[in-house]
């Protein structure tokens, strides 16, 4: 079965601060998503990642995928409050798509 | 004009009765999904249809019964509903050929008392 592991799973972080979130998976994918959710909306996507040195990049989050070592990193830099959600990556396996257990992303002032 | 619309968006009801979400979405995608999230904000995926044909199947009550007219619609409908049942439903829907990423309906919040 296709385990999906996120890491950290709470996040607080000061803004102006760098960190990365984790996503490790159990079996060989060549897809991963990250997904964004706001308290109390739906998910949005942020990034889809198709390829085994996929890296994609959209104002101070980066996200990059590593299938050999299937792995999957989202960078944030310089951290504002606005980046305050939880983040979620996800793989899918002929439309098994399964999610890691979200990183709750705190940023304070 | 939304994309994945789920109704109702909140659900309060009793212990043991019946209740049904519906979902309908106008991007063409011809697979759909119904996923759980709980008080952890934990997403567990439930079904999934493409084109009218259940393909996931995961281990869930057979209180629950999912069910699609056509590949524009998926509806769950949930039978002698129990208090663990409390979530929000995510319908989503995606073209797998494509970029595959889910596109995600607002959620409805089951409540049962």
């Amino acid at each position: 079965e296709l385990k999906v592991e996120q890491n950290p799973l709470f996040l607080s972080m000061q803004e102006g601060k760098n960190y990365t979130i984790y996503c490790n998976y159990s079996t060989t994918s060549d897809r991963l998503y990250w997904y964004r959710q706001d308290p109390g909306k739906s998910l949005e996507s942020l990034f889809v990642l198709l390829s085994n040195g996929a890296v994609k990049q959209e104002g101070r989050l980066m996200a990059s995928l590593d299938t050999k070592a299937r792995l999957s990193t989202l960078h944030i830099t310089a951290a504002v409050h606005d980046l305050s959600a939880t983040y979620f990556c996800a793989v899918d396996i002929y439309n098994d798509m399964r999610f890691g257990a979200g990183t709750r992303l705190t940023v304070k002032p | 004009d939304t994309a994945v619309s789920q109704t109702p968006k909140y659900l309060v009801t009793q212990m043991g009765n019946d209740k049904s979400i519906k979902c309908e979405q106008n991007l063409g995608h011809d697979t759909m999904y119904w996923y759980k999230q709980d008080s952890k904000k934990f997403l567990k995926i439930m079904f999934s249809y493409n084109n009218k044909e259940l393909i996931i199947n995961e281990t869930v009550p057979n209180r629950f019964s999912p069910k699609s007219p056509d590949k524009a619609h998926l509806n769950l409908h949930i039978n002698s509903l129990e208090l663990g049942d409390s979530a929000v439903y995510f319908c989503a829907s995606r073209d797998y050929w494509n970029t595959g990423e889910l596109f995600f309906g607002e959620g409805s919040r089951l409540t049962v008392l």
